[in-house]
């Protein structure tokens, strides 16, 4: 159980164009999604928590109206980058878990950005 | 966010050998998650410790919480192959955040 799936795998972009990556809970319903980043060869940092039905908490230093994140439902949050440059390249990476109590955090499979 | 400290960044290890990796958070930790993410993965849940002094086992892996609730420690009995890969921990925040440590790369030489 505790599936999470995250769309596209790879994606690649020119510059000033936006991509939308979708996470997806697939066995169990999630309020709460959260979104990171991964530069290469360095640890995941916390962009977003997605909250289902409100706005998205944004963490210091994180531009809102860049990283734009909508959690419309129980089983999906998108997170899309608008108006992308070369820097925003990155492997973006969802996680949920149907029980923060109990339960660790299921990971998507990460989304490789490639602006262009 | 909270900062989340750990070492080593690397270690290379005979296979057999023994492996640690140390966590170390600047404030008191709700919890701690330890994650492993494999080259061109992404981080699979392992273990999570609640109680100050929490000293958790799964088969070769060994994993501690500190007193203060502000350190942790993973440590792998004679390492195999298998074991590859970075290991993170992650500390609990408020809201059910987790924030993740620098991770420590771990190589297993055959």
């Amino acid at each position: 159980g505790a599936v999470v799936s995250q769309h596209p795998s790879r994606v690649i972009c020119k510059s000033g164009t936006s991509v939308k990556i979708e996470c997806r809970s697939l066995d169990f319903q999630a309020t709460t999604m959260f979104w990171y980043r991964q530069f290469p060869k360095q640890s995941l940092m916390l962009m977003a928590t997605s909250n289902e039905g409100s706005k998205a908490t944004y963490e210091q230093g994180v531009e809102k109206d860049k990283f734009l994140i909508n959690h419309a439902s129980l089983t999906l949050s998108t997170l899309t980058v608008t108006s992308a440059h070369p820097e925003d390249s990155s492997f973006y990476i969802c996680s949920a878990t149907p029980d923060p109590a109990n339960y660790g955090y299921t990971f998507g499979s990460g989304t490789r950005l490639t602006v262009v | 966010g909270q900062q989340v400290m750990q070492i080593p960044q690397y270690q290379h290890v005979q296979e057999g050998e023994d492996f640690t990796t140390y966590c170390n958070s600047s404030t008191t930790l709700s919890n701690i998650q330890w994650y492993k993410q494999r080259p061109g993965g992404h981080p699979v849940f392992l273990i999570q410790l609640v109680k100050s002094g929490e000293v958790k086992k799964q088969k070769r892996l060994t994993f501690q919480f500190g007193e203060a609730k502000k350190n942790s420690s993973l440590h792998i009995t004679a390492t195999q192959t298998t074991d590859v890969g970075t290991y993170f921990c992650a500390g609990g925040g408020t809201g059910n955040q987790f924030y993740f440590g620098t991770g420590t790369s771990l190589t297993v030489i055959p």
